[in-house]
């Protein structure tokens, strides 16, 4: 089983919101990413976790909180976005490090629209 | 961090082979290729991935050159639903053994009856 899941799989939210996109995975995986992707462009890392501690942030605009509250769960707060922050937003586990040939598997994505 | 280079758009007719190839001569020797596709708004698909030698799984086979400078991609009977952008990504290397995967704009490829 290489599924992992993502909630919701649309969200619109006005610039003064506050949401939360939440993605998990039950393979024993113990690194975990977010992706961004905007249309017709190719995913861009935003973060990754690995043993539930944020190792890589790419500079990423603070308005976007990453948490991993265990090793199956990784959730994305949203508070105060722009309408250019709409994308469609991936998330993606692996083993993690260690592994030679880490192999990263997606979930289908939360399709956010910033009003 | 390895590049890769791939072709914007390729056609290929329903039944036959699709042969996708991608370039990425800056590639260092312990770097794996990694292949992905994704089908319109979904997320992507691993398909497949390779060191040296060249590999075959139930999705697809991977041709690496023995200079490992260029790879190419074989679904052996492309169908309607092979239809998306395929990714071939060198992964970038984020700590001393963890890995991103770094996507480049990839091919997009349409299976036609």
């Amino acid at each position: 089983d290489t599924e992992v899941t993502q909630t919701p799989k649309h969200l619109v939210m006005g610039m003064t919101n506050k949401k939360s996109l939440k993605c998990e995975q039950h393979m024993g995986h113990r690194a975990m990413y977010w992706y961004k992707q905007k249309a017709k462009k190719p995913p861009e890392l935003m973060f990754v976790y690995s043993y539930e501690k944020l190792s890589i942030n790419e500079s990423v605009p603070s308005r976007f909180s990453p948490e991993c509250p265990n090793s199956s769960l990784l959730n994305l707060h949203l508070h105060a976005l722009q309408p250019e922050d709409s994308a469609l937003y991936l998330c993606a586990s692996s083993q993690g490090e260690g592994v030679i040939a880490d192999t990263q598997y997606f979930g289908p994505g939360t399709r956010l629209t910033v009003l | 961090d390895a590049k890769t280079t791939q072709p914007p758009s390729m056609d290929c007719a329903e039944g036959r082979a699709a042969n996708l190839p991608c370039n990425h001569s800056t590639i260092s020797g312990n770097e794996y290729v990694y292949w992905y596709r994704q089908i319109h708004s979904q997320g992507p698909q691993y398909i497949i991935h390779g060191l040296k030698n060249n590999e075959t799984n139930e999705m697809a086979s991977l041709i690496i050159t023995e200079d490992r400078k260029s790879s190419t991609l074989i679904l052996p009977h492309a169908t309607l639903r092979d239809t998306a952008v395929y990714y071939c990504i060198v992964r970038a290397r984020y700590s001393n053994s963890g890995y991103a995967l770094n996507f480049g704009k990839g091919t997009s490829l349409l299976v036609t009856p």
